[in-house]
């Protein structure tokens, strides 16, 4: 099994700029959700999901979309960057009946100019 | 969601046991306490989880007293490798309609050789 799978590792956006961070499981865990962690800090839930076709809001919402068409995908889109939205953004996903045992992916680190 | 307290930070020295203790007091009957492990530029790693008492596996243990108001992750004869960031986190299963594990700013662990 590969796990966690995000792509882009790395990406660099200009100011008003759109683009969708990648992440892919393959354990098929039902609970998937988007964290963002700046400098220094812990991780902020963006949004999550509990299975294909539904997605909530986490603490962070404001500023980013998600769907969930499949088990195994659950894209994170940034709809028009801000220099605030530089982070690293994490992936996680975990089985319904063990939600608190979250697999983490390894990250996209993005920077917007 | 009940909110944790733990230390910002704290040192040992190789070969010693490290005990970090996290405060949950308004922890509720359905949580489950959970730790998760973060090096640098990587996503967390699930530790241990546990309801009540004495949880133990190959990496910690989890000891929880009989109020749960409070728990220790003990990490036995620390090694430079251990040098991390953990994290306590307090929740209930998604599926009640709470929202998923939320993060705090964690406990910088630094081992000194």
């Amino acid at each position: 099994n590969a796990g966690v799978t995000q792509t882009p590792k790395f990406q660099v956006l200009k100011t008003g700029q759109s683009m969708t961070l990648q992440c892919a499981q393959d354990m098929n865990h039902e609970y998937m959700s988007w964290y963002r962690q700046d400098p220094g800090m812990g991780l902020r839930l963006i949004h999550y999901s509990v299975g294909a076709g539904i997605t909530d809001q986490g603490e962070v919402p404001n500023g980013y979309n998600v769907s969930r068409s499949t088990t195994e995908d659950f894209p994170l889109r940034l709809l028009s960057a801000a220099p605030s939205q530089t982070s690293v953004y994490f992936c996680a996903s975990s089985l319904a009946v063990r939600p608190y045992e979250q697999y983490f992916g390894p990250g996209t680190r993005l920077t917007v100019t | 969601l009940a909110k944790t307290t733990q230390p910002i930070s704290m040192d040992s020295y190789e070969g010693q046991e490290v005990n970090i203790t996290c405060s949950h007091n308004n922890i509720a009957t359905n949580d489950y306490i959970t730790w998760y492990q973060q090096f640098p530029s990587q996503g967390p790693r699930f530790i241990i989880q546990g309801y009540k008492t004495k949880v133990t596996n190959e990496v910690a243990s989890l000891f929880i007293p009989a109020d749960r108001k409070s728990s220790t992750l003990s990490l036995p004869r620390v090694s430079l490798s251990d040098t991390a960031v953990y994290y306590c986190l307090v929740g209930d299963n998604w599926s009640t309609g709470n929202t998923p594990l939320v993060f705090g700013k964690g406990t910088r662990l630094s081992v000194i050789a």
